[in-house]
């Protein structure tokens, strides 16, 4: 089983709607991950949280905002998000940033927008 | 630019049917390349990281190889549990140290 626990697992919101899709992982690691993954497509970066800092932001829209309460958590806040965001949130860690570390992902959130 | 190419795109085997998925790649740097197996609407699961060429990691039915441009996925007797998208990805040494995957292999074992 992961070690990388999303909630929640399905989503449907409108496009007027605020929702969050939350993260835990209990692993110890200090970098985090937004990924997103349409289907049949390998999953995108979005974000990178690295000692609880945006390290990196893959020029995501401003109606995907993260936030990273503390080492274990991330949270992802969906507003006026658009049908063309329908698709797999997955979270993901790795013990640090640095090249050659593992990153183990989640099972995913399923997000359709409505 | 970094890129990783997965053949072939689908594979259909039979039960017990060896066979191997291919992972071909450019980086500048190669820092680690990760085989990750995916079930439908499930997140990727880690499988094996290779860091250098010549180095090889086993896993029940699974074997990953490496070379300087390519990796191997060796399925030995694959079960019908083993059919999956199976990921590859590498890491470069750059200022992001993105995890740049291919397009996967959907693999369908049959009974």
């Amino acid at each position: 089983d992961t070690e990388v626990t999303q909630t929640p697992k399905h989503l449907v919101m409108g496009m007027t709607n605020k929702k969050s899709l939350k993260c835990e992982q209990h692993m110890g690691h200090r970098a985090m991950y937004w990924y997103k993954q349409k289907a049949k497509k390998p999953p995108e970066l979005m974000f990178v949280y690295s000692y609880e800092k945006l390290s990196i932001n893959e020029s995501v829209p401003s109606r995907f905002s993260p936030e990273c309460p503390n080492s274990s958590l991330l949270n992802l806040h969906l507003h006026a998000l658009q049908p063309e965001d329908s698709a797999l949130y997955l979270c993901a860690s790795s013990q640090d940033s640095g090249a050659g570390n593992t990153i183990y992902f989640g099972e995913g959130s399923w997000l359709t927008v409505v | 630019e970094d890129q990783v190419t997965q053949s072939p795109e689908a594979l259909r085997l039979q039960e017990g049917e060896s066979s191997s998925l291919n992972c071909s790649y450019t980086v500048s740097g190669l820092r680690g390349l990760f085989w990750y197996r995916q079930d439908p609407g499930k997140g990727p699961e880690f499988l094996f990281t290779l860091y250098s060429a010549g180095e090889e990691k086993e896993k029940e039915r699974l074997k990953a190889t490496l070379t300087k441009k390519e990796s191997f996925l060796h399925i030995t007797a694959p079960k019908p549990e083993d059919s999956a998208t199976y990921l590859c990805a590498v890491r470069n040494g750059g200022a992001t140290n993105k995890l740049i995957f291919g397009t996967g292999t959907l693999l369908a074992v049959q009974p």
